[in-house]
């Protein structure tokens, strides 16, 4: 059975302080991976990774892939009490098309 | 912008009554359209695969005849709740691809429902 697993589920830091997030995953036929941010309402998209090794960088944000290892990391450097949400970890595996299989979460909670 | 939109954001109704949610995709055709529901502090969890002109795919555990999806048309998916009970309250959610885009996937806005 596919599955994908986030750690930790929740966190707490302060501001300033960087984190990582991490999300690893047993698929089959691996598509690509995908982070998402979970504030009050629907799920916004982050990053979108299919190839190992190649870091995506968005502001304070960044991931990378490691598809022989099977997981990845989501880093925010220089938190925010902004950057509070869930962070939602997707894997798209499968036939073209299906629908995507989502970790449980972090929790991340930035305090002042 | 969204690229796709999702209706009502909010909708409160009273147990036995059938609501329905809409979930459009914006300046583009969506031939598939995903359907979630998300418990209070849960991760999302996937309904229903709904197919542009053919019935929808459901999850297993996902009852078809209480949570009608139709998919009408290459913009439009609808989802509908049909005897809501209280315990169906829950954030529902859909997606899209978005081809063009990396065939990025998408969310609409959400729609809460609330069964009184």
């Amino acid at each position: 059975e596919d599955k994908v697993v986030q750690s930790p589920l929740s966190l707490v830091v302060h501001e300033g302080d960087t984190v990582t997030l991490n999300c690893s995953y047993e698929v089959t036929n691996f598509r690509s991976l995908l982070w998402y941010k979970q504030e009050k309402k629907a799920p916004t998209f982050l990053f979108m990774l299919t190839s190992s090794g190649i870091e995506k960088k968005s502001g304070r944000l960044s991931s990378i892939l490691d598809k022989k290892e099977l997981f990845s990391i989501l880093n925010i450097t220089a938190t925010q009490t902004g950057d509070s949400a869930i962070y939602l970890c997707a894997v798209e595996a499968g036939q073209a098309g299906t629908a995507l299989i989502f970790g449980k979460g972090t929790t991340l909670s930035v305090s002042s | 912008g969204a690229v796709v939109s999702q209706h009502p954001s909010w909708v409160i109704c009273k147990s036995g009554t059938s609501v329905k949610i809409e979930c459009r995709s914006l300046d583009f055709q969506a031939t598939t359209m995903f359907w979630y529901r998300q418990f209070p502090k849960q991760s999302l969890m996937l309904m229903a695969t709904s197919n542009e002109g053919s019935k929808a795919t459901y999850e297993q555990g996902v009852e078809k005849d209480k949570f009608l999806i139709n998919h009408a048309s290459l913009t439009l998916s609808t989802l509908t709740v049909t005897s809501a009970h209280p315990e169906d309250s829950s954030f529902y959610i859909c997606s899209a691809r978005v081809p063009g885009q990396g065939d990025t996937i998408y969310f609409g806005e959400g729609s809460w429902l609330t069964v009184v």
